[in-house]
């Protein structure tokens, strides 16, 4: 069964800093793209930030860009964030999804979730 | 950046025929893919690529992308389909990926 269980979420002061683990299992990690999005208490998702199968390539979403960092470690299945300078904007839901594309339609899509962590960023 | 906008809230009868709609600039040339998400569960893959569904998922379900609209439509929806329904595509000019606004779906 292919399974993906967030840990690391908690409360934390603004300016402070928290690191995301997602651990994968189920298939073969290291051939699929990894992606973190986050839902704000009550509020839509947001794609936050994706990195490819050999970690050698990221992308991140302009209100998190230069502050989170994606990265994983394919020998032990499992994908990071780390989050520095949080802010109070920053409080959500974080969930670790695998990407799947589509070369004949050119799609990007998530599958499967995981169930998600919470990050509170509260003084 | 690339906006998807859908309704805030679609109401339908058991039985009835739901159709969410997900409004983007030439979103037809994109690919369109659609989640469920049910109150404090994680998001679930319902179509893909427009209008493929993945293993599991009931053939009542299913979706159409032409022009300026795409379409998730949920056929004899039943108690159970109650949830949020978000649209999704990757934007490529950004390698950013962007989720509508979302719906919720209340079954009278």
């Amino acid at each position: 069964e292919v399974q993906l269980v967030e840990s690391g979420g908690g409360l934390v002061q603004p300016g402070g800093s928290l690191r995301l683990s997602c651990a994968a299992s189920g298939f073969t990690f290291s051939s699929y793209w990894m992606h973190w999005v986050r839902q704000a208490p009550g509020k839509g998702l947001v794609w936050v930030s994706r990195i490819n199968s050999d970690g050698s390539s990221t992308s991140y979403a302009d209100s998190v860009k230069g502050r989170f960092t994606i990265s994983r470690d394919n020998a032990k299945n499992t994908l990071y964030l780390q989050m520095n300078s949080l802010r109070a904007e920053d409080t959500a839901v974080y969930y670790c999804a695998r990407g799947w594309y589509s070369s004949s339609h050119g799609g990007n899509w998530f599958d499967p979730w995981g169930q998600g962590t919470l990050v509170t960023v509260s003084s | 950046s690339y906006v998807l906008t859908q309704p805030p809230s679609v109401s339908v009868a058991p039985g009835q025929t739901a159709r969410i709609t997900c409004g983007g600039n030439n979103i037809g040339s994109k690919s369109v893919h659609w989640y469920q998400q049910k109150p404090g569960q994680a998001p679930v893959l319902v179509v893909y690529d427009d209008s493929d569904r993945p293993s599991g998922i009931p053939e009542r379900f299913s979706g159409s992308n032409s022009g300026n609209t795409a379409t998730l439509t949920i056929s004899r929806v039943e108690a159970g389909d109650e949830a949020d329904y978000y649209c999704q595509v990757w934007d490529s000019s950004s390698d950013h990926y962007v989720f509508g606004t979302g719906t919720k779906v209340t079954v009278l």
